[in-house]
């Protein structure tokens, strides 16, 4: 299976920060990277597919880039309902799509 | 409205079986390749098991490829998960997760709400 690997594991940032989130492929996947964001006690939420595609309704503030084995995920301006885990995951091998290990977004 | 919502979570004792089920609505639940994912307690997320949208393909994750058997019931609109051989490492909150493919890029836009499955004497 394809491993993905996120850094940093935590992070803590203040509120109109801009962050970025780091995703890494064990090999090269094209754009086939989707991420998710997952608040405690809630389901994960689709933000990004193909790797930089914003999914319908998600706020313009995300973004993402990168391609074949290294990504990111950008937050623009972090407002307080952006602190949560964010998942990146690869969608590249059929009916095998596996998880990064998560990084969790706290307030500072 | 998509709904997925998974039945069949509990306790259970090590070496013992559990049902999972995701019952789906709101979307033609034949056209879609299913999904569990799990999650263990204050842990990251991991892909468990997929299955093609008429059930001919099925995938497992190391961990419990021969001892979770993935299936549908296309007229039910309803996804399963045999578990058997249950370990503690099993316990974790299974998620059934609808996939979509938009321009041949896949990703997991609808989750239901999630089961908790306790694996424990």
């Amino acid at each position: 299976d394809i491993q993905m690997t996120q850094s940093p594991s935590s992070l803590s940032a203040s509120v109109g920060d801009r962050v970025t989130i780091t995703c890494r492929a064990s090999q090269s996947i094209s754009s086939y990277l989707n991420w998710y964001q997952q608040k405690p006690g809630k389901a994960p939420k689709l933000l990004i597919y193909a790797a930089s595609s914003l999914q319908s309704g998600v706020p313009s503030r995300f973004s993402g880039s990168g391609s074949g084995t290294d990504f990111t995920l950008t937050i623009s301006s972090l407002q307080p309902e952006d602190f949560a885990t964010y998942y990146c995951q690869q969608s590249y091998s059929t009916l095998s799509y596996t998880f990064g290990q998560g990084t969790k977004l706290e307030i500072k | 409205e998509v709904q997925l919502v998974e039945s069949g979570g509990g306790l259970v004792q090590p070496g013992g079986s559990l049902r999972l089920s995701c019952s789906a609505s709101g979307f033609t639940f034949s056209s879609y390749a299913m999904h569990w994912v799990r999650q263990a307690p204050g842990k990251g997320l991991e892909y468990v098991s997929a299955i093609s949208s008429n059930g001919g393909s099925t995938y497992y994750a190391d961990s419990v490829k021969g001892r979770f058997t993935i299936s549908r019931d296309n007229s039910k609109n309803t996804l399963y998960l045999q578990m058997s051989s249950l370990r503690a490492e099993d316990t974790a909150v299974y998620y059934c997760v609808k996939s979509i493919a938009v321009a041949g890029f896949l990703n997991f836009d609808y989750w239901g709400q999630g089961t908790l499955v306790t694996v424990s004497s």
